[in-house]
């Protein structure tokens, strides 16, 4: 069965400071790797995705995601952090359906 | 439609009372989704279906609660004699057969029962 783990259920960070939310996984088939954004009181977006190929995937606004399939990882990065990203990162995985994990809270402080 | 649309947003239902939820999903998606996800909690998995046939239903939490897509597009969940516990937001999602393309979400349907 697949299922994600997020250590993290909240991260504070200096505005203009990077920051890494970490997501590890497990699944028994072929891996699809997803990170959901969700802005206060919006409905989840897709923040980028990892199907196959290059192993580091990027978003349009900065952030970025390494697959490590010896860690079994998908940790979301971006080097320099703004106030508008203040909002809850989900990492998931796709079978058939997609298994989401409980989330991480970024705030971003002044 | 351009994006998953669901209808009410907003529903307040005394408990015990039955609702339905519709979602309508991207036109031509084949897959549907439906996702429960309490305050301050991750999107968890209901049921999913592929044109009309419901495939997974192994998250639902109990009888209460049932999905159907008889035409293939439109989708309805409706939860009967509501409880507290089932005070969340319900999230539709769509997406094209395969796994490996996005599942794109609705805004939810806000539940709260009292």
């Amino acid at each position: 069965a697949q299922s994600v783990t997020q250590l993290d259920s909240q991260v504070p960070v200096f505005e203009e400071a990077p920051v890494e939310l970490r997501c590890n996984y497990s699944s028994s088939v072929s891996v699809y790797l997803f990170w959901y954004v969700q802005y206060p009181n919006q409905g989840l977006q897709l923040l980028l995705k990892y199907l196959s190929g290059s192993t580091l995937v990027e978003s349009i606004n900065g952030f970025e995601a390494e697959f490590n399939k010896s860690q079994t990882s998908f940790h979301l990065r971006k080097p320099s952090v703004h106030i508008s990203d203040t909002a809850e990162y989900f990492c998931a995985v796709r079978d058939d359906k997609i298994i989401f994990g409980k989330g991480t809270r970024l705030h971003i402080l002044p | 439609g351009a994006g998953v649309s669901q209808s009410p947003r907003y529903k307040v239902a005394k408990r015990g009372q039955d609702v339905a939820l519709r979602c309508d999903p991207i036109s031509g998606h084949v897959s549907l989704f439906w996702y429960q996800q309490a305050l301050g909690q991750g999107p968890e998995f209901l049921t999913y279906f592929q044109n009309e046939a419901q495939l997974d239903k192994s998250g639902l939490p109990s009888d209460r609660f049932f999905a159907e897509r008889p035409e293939g597009s439109v989708s309805t969940l409706k939860i009967q004699r509501t409880q507290q516990e089932d005070s969340a937001v319900y999230l539709c999602a769509s997406s094209q057969g395969g796994s490996g393309n996005t599942i794109y979400f609705g805004e939810g349907s806000w539940l709260t029962v009292v």
